[in-house]
């Protein structure tokens, strides 16, 4: 156990629907990031915030929001969903900012879209 | 788009042998990461080395680090059925943030 929970564990919607995906990090990590693991194109980096404030974008499409919350929680709000978007959804945290040190990933959201 | 190449792409060995896996990377980095995942669930840290090391062990993982050749490799010793799984190098790039992924080796250990 990492010590990062995310909800829900599965996720079965329809296209053109809205979801939002929840992370608690470890207890004294101030950034989370997050990750999504598709068949086609592995495992990427979609967005991190550290304490509060977005700090890095990746691979995010606009449809796809984050935030993450004084209590340092973080939600993934995924809009319009398209039956591409089918696939499993990481949170990590870590202490720092700078990237130095380990992430700890969470035990994935898996996002079905039908 | 992924940066690190993992090989091979998948592995069968029986229990006891020893499991090799190579993991190589394209730009310079701060550190690079191990990850295994047991068929489609989350993602476990098994051992960070950081650019200037060259050498780490944890129990029975012994990970090295060649920055000169941008590779890595994950030594799983006495592999037990319990490490079956995909094992994943993930890079930590000098002056970003994100985690970038390799394609992972699918390892099989049987009894």
């Amino acid at each position: 156990d990492s010590g990062v929970t995310q909800t829900p564990k599965h996720l079965i919607t329809a296209t053109g629907q809205r979801v939002t995906l929840r992370c608690s990090p470890r207890s004294g990590d101030l950034s989370v990031y997050w990750y999504q693991q598709s068949l086609d194109q592995g495992l990427q980096f979609l967005i991190q915030y550290y304490n509060g404030e977005e700090r890095a974008k990746g691979n995010i499409l606009e449809r796809f929001s984050a935030q993450q919350f004084p209590d340092l929680h973080s939600e993934l709000n995924l809009s319009s969903l398209e039956l591409g978007d089918s696939a499993l959804y990481f949170c990590a945290s870590s202490v720092g900012n700078l990237g130095l040190d380990t992430q700890y990933f969470g035990p994935g959201t898996r996002l079905t879209v039908l | 788009s992924q940066q690190g190449e993992e090989d091979p792409q998948a592995l069968s060995i029986q229990e006891g042998e020893n499991a090799t896996m190579n993991c190589s990377y394209k730009t310079s980095i701060n550190n690079l990461q191990w990850y295994r995942q047991n068929s489609g669930r989350g993602l476990v840290h098994l051992i960070l080395i950081r650019s200037n090391e060259r050498e780490k062990h944890s129990g029975r993982l012994r990970v090295t680090l060649d920055t000169s050749k941008k590779s890595s490799s994950l030594l799983i010793t006495a592999s037990r059925a319990a490490d079956t799984a995909s094992y994943f190098c993930a890079t930590m790039n000098t002056g970003f943030q994100k985690l970038v992924f390799g394609t992972g080796t699918r390892l099989l250990v049987s009894p």
